[in-house]
């Protein structure tokens, strides 16, 4: 149980191109996703949290209208990346959680590449 | 705000030793949850133990276990009878306990275990 399915796994685009990323949860409903950034080699950085239903808190550092999050259901994320450019490039993770006291589960990333 | 520090950027073992990979952490928090996570080179982010810091007993899952020292703010993890499969990044992660809404994680930088033959 407690599977959370991440699209695409892999994407290539042009620069300026908005690049949108979904995270499912599969059996549970996700009260709470979280959005991750992890650089080849690096940890993860926390981007967002997003509840269902209202509007995502981001972390310091992170823009607002270049990394939109949408989270319309109780098990469907998507993270939007607008006019994206090659500092973008980076693997992104999702996880997600049904109650604030158990663990995440994580999808299996998305490697974004921008040319 | 927390932080996280793992100071072995990389560490080397034979095939069943017994491997320790350090953690500490700094927070104000009382009340919060630290975890192992494992990430091989497929990328994907698997838990492999939890503590809720009220606990004082170390929590332990099969060949894994934690020493979590709370007054320290330690919390390392011990692999015994390490395996081939092991091998991978290990990441230490701080989260806040809040009955108010869930909390995103704070990772250490990481730890990358190789298991030799």
């Amino acid at each position: 149980g407690a599977v959370v399915s991440q699209h695409p796994s892999w994407v290539i685009c042009k620069s300026g191109t908005s690049v949108k990323i979904e995270c499912r949860s599969l059996d549970f409903q996700a009260t709470t996703m979280f959005w991750y950034r992890q650089f080849p080699k690096q940890s993860l950085m926390l981007m967002a949290t997003s509840n269902e239903g209202s509007k995502a808190t981001y972390e310091q550092g992170v823009e607002k209208d270049k990394f939109l999050i949408n989270h319309a259901s109780l098990t469907l994320s998507t993270l939007t990346v607008t006019s994206a450019h090659p500092e973008d490039s980076s693997f992104y993770i999702c996880s997600a959680i049904d109650t604030w006291d158990q663990p995440q589960h994580f999808g299996d990333g998305t490697r974004l590449s921008i040319l | 705000a927390q932080t996280v520090t793992q100071s072995q950027p990389e560490m080397s073992v034979q095939e069943a030793e017994t491997v320790t990979l350090s953690c500490t952490y700094d927070t104000s928090e009382n009340n919060y949850y630290l975890f192992w996570y494992k990430q091989p080179p497929s990328r994907q982010m698997i838990l492999v133990i939890r503590q809720e810091a009220y606990k004082q007993q170390n929590a332990t899952e099969n060949r894994f276990s934690v020493n979590f020292q709370k007054a320290a703010k330690s919390f390392s993890l011990k692999i015994s009878d390490s395996q081939l499969g092991d091998t991978a990044m290990y990441f230490c992660a701080f989260m806040r306990g809040s009955g108010g809404g869930a909390d995103g994680l704070t990772f250490g930088k990481g730890t990358h275990l190789i298991i030799q033959p």
